[in-house]
């Protein structure tokens, strides 16, 4: 079946690195999705890793894929206070071609000044 | 960048009325759109895949006649929650497809959602 899980909560020191992780349980996810939601306001996607890919950076940000472990990663270099906000993993399936996206539950970044 | 609005972004009723909350895709069209319901530091919960022209599909254990989906055109979707109750109190949030961007040949834009508070 499909399930996404994400650890609630993480708090850095800003200037720190975060690392939020995520584990999927689906192997025919075809894309792997990060996105970020600031308070009251909708998703905003930030990167996405196709499954046949190990790592992507773009910028701060890199995501990192272990398919054998159905493990995904997002680590941001220099966490910034305005990076506070809860990060979804998502997973999507070429196979159907619905769009559809499985979110997990989301990890709240707290970045402390 | 695509843009998607929603309408109202908060709202609150009575015990037993109904709310319709509007989902417009700005700057491109939508064959597709998807209407996720939201809890307090909980994950987007699908409810339903909206299909213009078409019924909306709905996710198991989403009751279709409480939640009225109609996407009578390329660019709106809206969403009636009939006889609402407290319960129905959650955060709305829209998406919406467009088809030929993105590395999977589509990408889901999200609205900022809308804040139903019944009372």
């Amino acid at each position: 079946g499909e399930d996404v899980e994400q650890s609630l909560f993480l708090s850095v020191r800003e200037g720190d690195s975060s690392v939020i992780n995520c584990t999927y349980t689906d192997s025919s996810s075809t894309y792997l999705y990060w996105y970020k939601q600031e308070p009251g306001a909708g998703l905003q996607l930030l990167t996405y890793i196709f499954s046949n890919m190990d790592m992507k950076q773009d910028q701060r940000l890199t995501v990192l894929l272990n398919k054998k472990d159905k493990h995904l990663s997002l680590r941001i270099a220099d966490t910034q206070t305005g990076d506070s906000a809860i990060y979804f993993c998502a997973e999507s399936f070429m196979a159907s071609n619905t769009g559809k996206l499985i979110f997990g539950q989301g990890t709240t970044l707290q970045v402390k000044p | 960048g695509a843009v998607v609005s929603q309408h109202p972004s908060w709202v609150i009723c009575k015990s037993g009325t109904s709310v319709k909350i509007e989902c417009r895709s700005l700057d491109f069209q939508a064959t597709t759109m998807f209407w996720y319901r939201q809890f307090p530091k909980q994950s987007l919960m699908l409810m339903a895949t909206s299909n213009e022209g078409s019924k909306a599909t709905y996710e198991q254990g989403v009751e279709k006649d409480k939640f009225l989906i109609n996407h009578a055109s390329l660019t709106l979707s809206t969403l009636t929650v009939t006889s609402a109750h407290p319960e129905d109190s959650s955060f709305y949030i829209c998406s919406a497809l467009r088809w030929g961007s993105g590395a999977v040949g589509y990408e889901q834009y999200f609205g900022p959602g809308t804040r139903l508070t019944v009372t």
